[in-house]
């Protein structure tokens, strides 16, 4: 069963454009959120994280909002880049700070066309 | 270069036939973990390790093991690897608690026939 959930196995997007990801999750014992971006032939990198206390985490093009009341969060990408391409991870950890036991969502890549 | 390096970066063996997939960090991190990337399934934790002979299991330890006896290096061994172990694996290691921290390496890809 997962816990977090990535919709939305695609997404292509205009460069110029804001592109929209989506992740759900269903424990409500998360309470720390983490976007990963992934490039082919390499290993997932940090991108931006949110904590429960906020609703938004903004980090130059790149913001994350956080539902949780919908236990939803998604990542904006604006304004995206060819660059941007790539496969984004949503990930939590449990409540109480194990940061080493947590969970993946299963992906988004995204397309973004010159 | 701070990095996580993992060998080998492609294998293909046969069921049954034990393997190891080594993975080192030059960064001095505490914390390191195992993860398999499936179509569908997303990054799924295999293991982790919190320090030196200190590990426990993540989502999905079955027909795994693994040790930590330096700092540095967290092998990944498959005793007896089946087809259902074909999958993309990442070790990652991390200095402490906060996981943005996390670096990963660049993957093994294993195809077990």
């Amino acid at each position: 069963d997962q816990q977090v959930k990535q919709n939305s196995p695609s997404l292509s997007v205009q460069e110029g454009r804001i592109s929209i990801l989506n992740c759900d999750y269903t424990n409500s014992m998360f309470d720390y959120f983490l976007w990963y971006k992934k490039y082919p032939a390499e290993g997932p990198t940090f991108l931006i994280s949110i904590s429960s206390i906020k609703d938004k985490n903004e980090d130059g093009r790149f913001t994350v909002f956080l539902n949780k009341s919908a236990k939803h969060l998604s990542l904006h990408i604006v304004p995206s880049q060819p660059g941007d391409s790539a496969v984004y991870f949503c990930a939590a950890p449990p409540r109480g700070g194990n940061f080493n036991k947590f969970y993946f969502g299963s992906g988004t890549k995204l397309n973004v066309k010159p | 270069e701070a990095q996580v390096t993992q060998n080998p970066r492609y294998l293909i063996t046969v069921t049954g036939k034990k393997l190891t997939v080594t993975c080192s960090q030059n960064m001095n991190h505490e914390y390191m973990s195992w993860y398999r990337q499936d179509p569908g399934l997303g990054l799924r934790q295999i293991y982790y390790s919190m320090n030196v002979e200190v590990t426990d299991k993540g989502d999905v330890p079955e027909g795994y093991k693994v040790s930590r006896k330096e700092k540095r290096n967290f092998p990944l061994i498959l005793e007896s690897p089946s087809p259902n172990q074909t999958s993309l694996y990442f070790c990652a290691s991390s200095p402490g608690q906060r996981q943005e921290t996390q670096y990963f390496g660049p993957g093994t890809r294993l195809l077990v026939l």
